[in-house]
């Protein structure tokens, strides 16, 4: 079975300051690891993925992850937020047969001036 | 060129009310899922098909009927809608091992 645990339904930041957004994982296979980020109105759109490659994995709009197996976590960070990252983010855990995807609850991210 | 495209984009409809949402995909992939995202957002697994066959029913009532007539479409029609059908549907669809890619969802809207 699988799962993932976003600590923490909203995050707020400073323009410029550092993103950090939590998830961890509950795998009982090699998990493969997705971040994606939904606008309002709009649908899913693919981030970041792990897939049992390098650890450190960089996605689009200067995101990065980090697969640390020992903590079984997941997390996102980005080292200067933006406006325009205002936004809902999703981690997902997807292993097993037919790629079937579970996704966590979400965090909102609010990018003040 | 929309990979996972999916219509109506809005539907409001009356209580009672049959309706179908359909979604079509061109990446060529086998697997396709219909998702519930509810007010708040959270992401909910209902059916999902391979190959135009049943794989995944997470307990969804059964007035909710998906159809796949080939692995390219995937649609989802909806029995004598309820209050609490309300929300907003997305397909999406996945290849092996690769991650799933979505549409822009239906917001169903039921009064």
């Amino acid at each position: 079975a699988q799962s993932v645990t976003q600590l923490g339904s909203h995050v707020s930041v400073s323009e410029g300051a550092l993103v950090l957004l939590r998830c961890n994982y509950s795998s009982s296979v090699p998990p493969y690891l997705f971040w994606y980020v939904q606008y309002p109105n709009q649908g899913l759109q693919l981030l970041l993925k792990y897939t049992s490659a390098a650890t450190l994995v960089k996605g689009i709009n200067g995101f990065e992850a980090e697969f640390k197996k020992s903590e079984t976590s997941f997390h996102l960070t980005k080292p200067s937020a933006h406006m325009s990252d205002a936004a809902e983010y999703f981690c997902a855990v997807s292993g097993g047969n037919f790629n079937k995807f579970y996704f966590g609850s979400g965090t909102k991210l609010n990018v003040k001036p | 060129d929309t990979a996972v495209s999916q219509t109506p984009k809005y539907l409001v409809t009356q209580m009672g009310n049959d309706k179908s949402i359909k979604c079509e995909q061109n990446l060529g992939h086998d697997t396709m899922y219909w998702y519930k995202q509810d007010s708040k957002k959270f992401l909910k697994i209902m059916f999902s098909y391979n190959n135009k066959e049943l794989i995944i029913n997470e307990t969804v009532p059964n007035r909710f009927s998906p159809k796949s007539p080939d692995k390219a479409h995937l649609n989802l029609h909806i029995n004598s809608l309820e209050l609490g059908d309300s929300a907003v549907y997305f397909c999406a669809s996945a290849g092996m091992n690769t991650e799933a890619f979505f549409g822009q969802g239906t917001r169903l809207t039921v009064v």
